[in-house]
Order: C-alpha cells, then sequence, then structure tokens
C-alpha cells in the first residue's frame, strides 16, 4: 500500500461547482497534514495546512479524519484559476520531519 | 526576503555526463530537501540535508547520485554519467526547521533533459 494515495483524476467539473478530493495515508503516527497546489509546469505552493478539527479558508475546507486515515479538501464555487493539481502532504517526526507527497489530483474547471 | 532559488532553470545534457543543480534555501533556512518529478507524476523524495550533513538519503538511487549542503555556499544535487531516465524536473525546498508541522517552501524547479 502506499504511504500517501489520491485519486489521479482528472476531474472536470463547470465553475460554479462544488468539488471534493480524498487522500489516503498509511502511517497512523503522522502528525502534520497539508494541501498543496501545483500549476502545470511550476513548484508546489501550499495552499492550506489540515488541522484535526477542520479548517477553512476562504472557498477551501480541509478536514482530517484520523480514525479513518484520511483527509479530504472541498472547493465551493470552482473558480477557472482553481485549475491545478492538488497535492495530499502527510509528515511524520520521527527525529526530523519526513514529509510524503501524493502525487496529486487534477483538476480542470471549465467554462 | 527571496524565497528559494535554483539554478540553472533549464539543463540540457548529453548521456554520460554530469548534471549539477545548485540550490540556496530561503534566508534564515537551514533544512534542505530535495525532490524529481518525472513527467505525468508525483514528488519522490530524494534526500534531505542540514548545513554539512546529510539526515535522509533514503530516496537517493545508490549509484550516480550525490548531494551536499556546505557550511558556505548552496546545496547541490550532482548526478554523474545520466542516462535518459533522469530526465525529470528536480524541485529543492527549504523549511527554518525540521519540525513536522513547517511548511516547506520550494524553489522554482531545474528541468534536467538527458539526450
Amino acid at each position: 500500500r502506499k504511504e500517501v494515495e489520491q485519486d489521479p483524476g482528472p476531474f472536470n467539473v463547470p465553475e460554479g461547482a462544488t468539488v471534493a478530493f480524498n487522500c489516503t495515508y498509511s502511517n497512523s503516527a503522522s502528525q502534520s497534514f497539508f494541501w498543496y497546489r501545483q500549476d502545470c509546469r511550476k513548484e508546489p505552493k501550499l495552499l492550506m495546512s489540515v488541522y484535526s478539527s477542520g479548517n477553512e479558508d476562504g472557498r477551501f475546507t480541509a478536514q482530517l479524519n484520523r480514525a479513518s486515515q484520511y483527509i479530504s479538501l472541498l472547493i465551493r464555487d470552482s473558480k477557472l484559476s482553481d485549475s491545478a493539481t492538488y497535492l495530499c502532504v502527510v509528515a511524520f517526526s520521527g527525529g526530523y520531519q519526513k514529509v510524503t507527497f501524493g502525487t496529486g489530483t487534477k483538476l480542470q474547471v471549465i467554462p | 526576503n527571496a524565497g528559494v532559488m535554483q539554478n540553472p532553470r533549464h539543463l540540457v545534457r548529453r548521456r554520460g555526463q554530469e548534471a549539477r543543480l545548485r540550490c540556496s534555501p530561503m534566508k534564515g533556512h537551514s533544512h534542505v530537501y530535495w525532490y524529481r518529478q518525472l513527467p505525468e507524476e508525483g514528488l519522490k523524495f530524494m534526500v534531505y540535508l542540514q548545513k554539512e550533513n546529510i539526515i535522509d538519503e533514503s530516496g537517493m538511487p545508490k549509484e550516480r547520485f550525490s548531494a551536499e549542503f556546505p557550511k558556505e555556499g548552496p546545496s547541490i544535487l550532482r548526478i554523474q554519467q545520466v542516462v535518459r531516465g533522469d530526465s525529470a524536473a528536480y524541485f529543492c525546498a527549504s523549511s527554518p526547521n525540521s519540525g513536522s508541522s513547517n511548511e516547506q517552501f520550494f524553489g522554482p524547479g531545474t528541468r534536467l533533459t538527458v539526450l
């Protein structure tokens, strides 16, 4: 089983739609969780951290389910500019921060 | 405050040549990570370094690849005797310390093409 698994997509959604991505992780001792965004041929950039209680940033909501070992990202009112690949990131501190990236979920928002 | 800098941005090598990729972390960051991304694939961890120390190189191929982060100057990822399969984007990231809650800041990457 992969350490971090994501549905590669692509998810093709119309503007204004709500879309959700899930990501599962295998290491139950994982401590920190993030969503990064990567535009085509660009470097990944942090979108948001994921907190145990769930957190929201504008149109974006992230949730963590430790019991089932998955995190989710919900995007409301999709914009064309949301088109990108969304990377799930899981970090574990075993003396230092070991970070594992998922392969990403591709989102294409269609006019 | 300049971000993470990588150079060159594009590098073309013929099979058998050496490739040297440089990464200057953000000011105040002493932790550097190197990742490789093959076309249409995810980021793969290669190596994690602190100044003058390799902390984790579990993602590095056993041969031809090496990395360093000297006391002065940028971190260097060195690939000897490159092969076509080494063609990829190589990203460097830095963080201020190794805490698990820390964001990693990425450089723009070096795109290596092996002819």
